[in-house]
This record gives structure tokens, C-alpha cells and sequence, in this order.
């Protein structure tokens, strides 16, 4: 299984943030697993952004929920993220990951992208 | 409120063992967690699941010397026989109905 984010890597200040993450070597479709987003500052540790199913429910870090969308697009087998009214606190390495899940219920994060910074910044 | 605590940092020589710790809080002592390891200018990389009756499942390839346990409300990680590649930062995660919660990271320095 392979992940990679992509999209740009310098958005303005209360702009927004997209990306995308393309899935391959499985099925996004798949009903044993979920989807989601993980960011990192700068030299600080790792924030849970949100996680998507195929069926497209979502589930977002309570913290980003009034500006965080996740989306899946499952013709394409690839899932999105998007980061409403940006600031530079906001800039971080954005990673995709895969996460387990047993009778539907999710779990731990199983396989990971290699991450892609953003940066806001006017 | 879902939490996870980790010590910053340890240490230990090359091919000694290291333990680390990840406590859940009390209200949630009996959940399962995760350790992921990210090595300096890398993704995170998933290595063991660990459950509060100790059970374990690991990644993909993950050598053996990387193993798991459980007491209470703490689940560890050892790392046997380190090597220099093992100087990483480890996190721990948890879950909670859709919600995930990360500890504040282990920085692993090889002696």
C-alpha cells in the first residue's frame, strides 16, 4: 500500500489549505479500513486532523472541526483535505494515513504517506 | 479527557534494550494503544498495537527485537539489541469513538 499527499506548498493567510492524498496498491472502497490526515509543526509532535470511511463519514479533531473538511472521491480512490481561514500556525508537514479498523470500529494508524509541507505565509 | 503521557527523551547504549512508556489516563486504562516510530526527516512509521490484556499485533516487517506489553494503565515498548537506526522519536496513539489522541513523543537517543 502506497499513500501520497500532494497540492501546494504555500498557501496564504486566510486562505485555504488543500490536499489530496492518492491511494494505491488497495482499495479506498474497502471496508476494513478508514482514512485520515495527520499534521506535525515544525519541530513539535503529531496532531490529529480528522478520519474518513468510504461511505464518507467523518470524524474531526474537536480543536479544527469549524474549519476542517474531509472529502473521499472513491472513482479516483484518493481522499482530500481542506483547512479553511489558514493562519501560520497552521503550517506543518500534512501526512495521509490508513487506519485499521475492526466491525467498523477504527483503530490505530497502520500506513502512512511521506508527508508534505505547508506553509502560510503571505 | 483522552490522554497519553510519555517521557521526552531516553537513552541507551547500542545494542542494550530500552523500554519506553505510554500511560493512559485513568478513565481509560483499559484502552488500546499504538507506538509509531519517525526516524529524523521521515514519515511516521506504524510498528506495534498493543491491548490492555498485553496482546500485541505489529506492522508490516517490523523486526522481532521491537516488542510490546501491558500493566495496568501503562503500555510499553522495548527495543532489544539497539541499533543506530532505532534513534528515532516514538509516539504512542490512542482512539476513542472517531477520536485519536497522540502522546507527546519519546525522543530515543543511541549512546
Amino acid at each position: 500500500l502506497q499513500l501520497q499527499e500532494s497540492g501546494p506548498g504555500l498557501v496564504k493567510p486566510s486562505e485555504t489549505l488543500s490536499l489530496t492524498c492518492a491511494v494505491s496498491g488497495g482499495s479506498i472502497s474497502s471496508r476494513n479500513y478508514y482514512w485520515g490526515w495527520v499534521r506535525q509543526p515544525p519541530g513539535k509532535g503529531l496532531e490529529w486532523i480528522g478520519n474518513i470511511y468510504y461511505s464518507g463519514n467523518t470524524y474531526y479533531n474537536p480543536s479544527l472541526q469549524s474549519r476542517v473538511t474531509i472529502s473521499v472521491d472513491t472513482s479516483k480512490n484518493q481522499f482530500s483535505l481542506r483547512l479553511s481561514s489558514v493562519t501560520a500556525a497552521d503550517t506543518a508537514v500534512y501526512y495521509c494515513a490508513r487506519l485499521a479498523s475492526i466491525a467498523t470500529t477504527q483503530a490505530q494508524f497502520d500506513y502512512w504517506g511521506q508527508g508534505t509541507l505547508v506553509s502560510v505565509s503571505s | 479527557q483522552l490522554v497519553l503521557t510519555q517521557s521526552p527523551s531516553a537513552s541507551a547504549s547500542l545494542g542494550a534494550s530500552v523500554k519506553l512508556t505510554c500511560t493512559l489516563s485513568s478513565a481509560h486504562s483499559t484502552y488500546a494503544i499504538a507506538w509509531h516510530q519517525q526516524q529524523p526527516e521521515k514519515g511516521p512509521r506504524y510498528l506495534i498495537k498493543i491491548n490492555s490484556d498485553g496482546s500485541v499485533s505489529k506492522g508490516d516487517g517490523i523486526p522481532d527485537r521491537f516488542s510490546g506489553s501491558s500493566s495496568g494503565a501503562e503500555r510499553y515498548l522495548t527495543i532489544f539489541s539497539l541499533q543506530s537506526e532505532d534513534e528515532a522519536d516514538y509516539y504512542c496513539q490512542t482512539w476513542d469513538k472517531g477520536i485519536h489522541v497522540f502522546g507527546i513523543g519519546t525522543k530515543v537517543t543511541v549512546l
